[in-house]
């Protein structure tokens, strides 16, 4: 069955400490998208990131980057010189391409919360 | 170009009572999804529509929920009757077509049932 495990239910840092938000996913299939969203305190669903199985290349944009590992199963998210507007819930995604829909399929969520 | 709406953005009612949402997609959207986010939890779905037609409702508790979208555009959401552990975020989200995998979220409806 598809998983997502998102182990770390909250992380603390201080401003311009780096961080990373694990991610590890449970699938049979061999298509499958892997995504990022980030949900800050107002309740919409940011759309980070969206990976498909077929490419490993990691991933930055500006202060993000991703590191997704098929060999263990793992998209993680490194956010560099965090910010206190990076405080927020961001959760890690599945969809495969063989079910009846698209849906995402969440992990609980990590929330970060930064300090400054 | 307007993003998903929702209304209301809150509601409280009393168990046994019935509830409607409301949301509409980003214009030219086909597929709609609709998601409970139960605090604490991550959104999990109850059903996904493709323009008027149902793709998957299998998460669905249809013995008190029921969704439609008549036109292909808008869609309702409903309750009836509501229990205590319904009461969570309701998100909306739109994507162009069925294969795109890139939903775009509204901002929710919190259904607090006391």
């Amino acid at each position: 069955a598809q998983k997502v495990t998102q182990a770390q239910t909250e992380i603390s840092v201080v401003e311009k400490e780096d961080v990373t938000l694990d991610c590890v996913y449970e699938t049979r299939d061999t298509t499958y998208y892997l995504f990022w969203y980030k949900q800050p305190p107002s309740g919409e669903l940011v759309f980070l990131i969206r990976r498909n199985s077929f490419d490993e290349q990691n991933e930055i944009s500006g202060r993000y980057s991703w590191n997704f590992q098929k060999s263990t199963s793992s998209f993680n998210f490194t956010i560099t010189a965090s910010q206190v507007v990076d405080s927020a819930v961001y959760f890690c995604a599945l969809s495969e391409s063989n079910q009846a829909g698209t849906a995402l399929i969440f992990g609980k969520g990590t929330t970060l919360s930064v300090s400054s | 170009e307007a993003g998903v709406a929702q209304s209301p953005r809150y509601k409280i009612i009393e168990k046994r009572q019935s509830v409607a949402f409301w949301c509409n997609p980003i214009s030219g959207h086909a597929t709609l999804y609709w998601y409970q986010q139960i605090l604490g939890q991550g959104p999990k779905l109850l059903i996904q529509f493709q323009n008027n037609g149902v793709v998957d409702d299998s998460q669905l508790p249809k013995d008190r929920f029921s969704a439609e979208r008549l036109k292909g555009v808008d869609s309702t959401l409903k309750i009836q009757p509501a229990k205590l552990e319904d009461s969570a975020v309701y998100l909306c989200a739109s994507s162009p077509n069925w294969a795109s995998y890139e939903q775009y979220f509204g901002p929710g409806t919190r259904l607090t049932v006391t």
